[in-house]
């Protein structure tokens, strides 16, 4: 089972806007609306940012929006700020191990 | 409040067994699918096992399939991780995690275990 394909890094200024992209297949991003969106500060637990491709857990900032095209999910994340520095990952179901698989992860690197 | 607490720092020697785990508080423990991931030194996430306590259905990784056993004491509410002989890249950090109720995510995760195997 091949990790889903992220960017290995984004960067942008305060209050630009950046995204980070997820690619995955039909068995995994394609066939279900099951992608969720994750951030982890280093020596932190990862911290859930997005459900069920767009839906946001109460308490994430209204800065942080999910989407789906195909096979390929992404995260985008505006009037970006410096605690928005940040590892993210992407992780949907998949059907060929009826388990889960994490994207390769993205460091998003504030200017 | 919803916590789950994981079991401390180790450190073995290869060939060792060790179980970790992950007690749970502020919920229904077994209407909650629980999982287990692992973090390698400076690398990424990867997804090892879940199981859904009330009846211990199981899945894992095809990577982590016979590496590993996940289980559970309903009576305690706690999930473990079990090897029975550790190598040395076994060494990282394991989080734990629960899926969410009417989502298929992850909303609440333990503070990780660090895992070091060295001789």
């Amino acid at each position: 089972q091949s990790a889903l394909t992220q960017p290995a890094s984004v960067s942008g200024s305060p209050g630009q806007s950046i995204t980070i992209s997820c690619s995955g297949t039909s068995s995994d991003v394609g066939g279900y609306n099951y992608v969720s969106w994750y951030q982890q500060h280093p020596g932190k637990a990862p911290k859930l940012m997005i459900f069920d491709v767009s839906n946001r857990p109460s308490g994430v900032s209204t800065r942080f929006s999910g989407s789906k095209s195909g096979n390929t999910a992404s995260l985008t994340i505006s009037g970006l700020q410096a605690e928005d520095e940040a590892d993210y990952y992407c992780t949907s179901y998949s059907s060929s191990t009826t388990l889960y698989v994490f994207g390769t992860g993205t460091k998003v690197t504030v200017l | 409040e919803v916590q789950l607490v994981q079991s401390g720092a180790e450190v073995k020697k290869p060939g060792e067994s060790l179980k970790i785990s992950c007690q749970v508080s502020g919920y229904s423990f077994t209407t909650y699918w629980i999982g287990w991931v692992r973090q390698m030194p400076g690398k990424g996430l990867e997804w090892m096992t879940m199981i859904y306590p009330g009846d211990s259905d199981t899945r894992y990784s095809p990577s982590f399939q016979g590496q590993v056993t996940i289980s559970v004491d309903k009576s305690i509410s706690t999930a473990y991780l079990y090897w029975s002989s550790l190598k040395a890249s076994d060494t990282a950090i394991y989080y734990c995690a629960r899926r969410g109720s009417g989502m298929k995510a992850w909303d609440y995760w333990g503070q990780g275990s660090l895992v070091t195997v060295s001789s």
